[in-house]
């Protein structure tokens, strides 16, 4: 069965450096999103991506957050100046495009643990 | 904002007892989504429900949407140890991105 591949499956990084995740979305799926999940808290919407531009974002989805699909089977998460709050699961996810855009479903890759030290 | 509301925060259960998770948003939804994580684990789609009043069953779950399209459930009876997990519903208002509820632990007694 297809599935969302994400790596590395643990990053950690000193705080003001930049990482940048990677998430491969199952391959016929064009919407994609990333999640992240504070240890021991609900998954929190950070932003999703169609057609090579945000679609919608949230509030934590700051200036310090971009995405990008660099090719046609990569989506990234890049945090410019990684801060110790940023220390979460990232999990990426990915839809295919039904005819109602409410009734997509979306599947979760296993994560990235994101430690900032 | 969308807030979505679930509880309880956590069961602890003795195997072949039921259990139930309620979940209720503070707006009407488009559509509701039911997902499990197991610990160390990643959200695992388990079903989605659209209309109003909609039951739907997986096996010993079952799943049902209010008729405000506010509130949902979801039911697992004669528990085993594989239901172990935390157990997320995640509303959506027609666009895309999911609000998740603050989850449910379920613990299983063998």
């Amino acid at each position: 069965e297809p599935e969302v591949t994400q790596t590395p499956s643990h990053q950690v990084t000193q705080m003001g450096q930049e990482v940048i995740l990677r998430c491969v979305p199952i391959s016929n799926h064009l919407y994609f999103y990333w999640y992240r999940q504070i240890l021991g808290q609900k998954v929190e919407f950070l932003v999703s991506f169609y057609n090579n531009e945000i679609s919608e974002k949230s509030e934590i989805f700051d200036d310090q957050f971009s995405v990008e699909r660099p090719d046609g089977s990569n989506f990234t998460l890049k945090i410019r100046s990684t801060k110790l709050e940023d220390s979460a699961m990232y999990f990426c996810a990915s839809s295919e495009v039904s005819g109602l855009a409410s009734t997509d479903t979306q599947y979760f890759g296993p994560g990235t643990r994101l430690t900032v030290l | 904002g969308q807030q979505v509301m679930q509880i309880p925060q956590y069961q602890h259960v003795q195997e072949g007892e039921d259990f139930t998770t309620y979940c209720n948003s503070s707006t009407t939804l488009s559509n509701i989504q039911w997902y499990k994580q197991r610990p160390g684990g990643h959200p695992v789609f388990l079903i989605q429900l659209v209309k109003s009043g909609e039951v739907k069953k997986q096996k010993r779950l079952t799943f049902q949407f209010g008729e405000a399209k506010k509130n949902s459930s979801l039911h697992i009876t004669a528990t085993q140890t594989t239901d172990v997990g935390t157990y997320f519903c995640a509303g959506r208002r027609g666009r895309r991105a999911l609000t998740f509820g603050s989850g449910t632990r379920l613990q299983v007694q063998p």
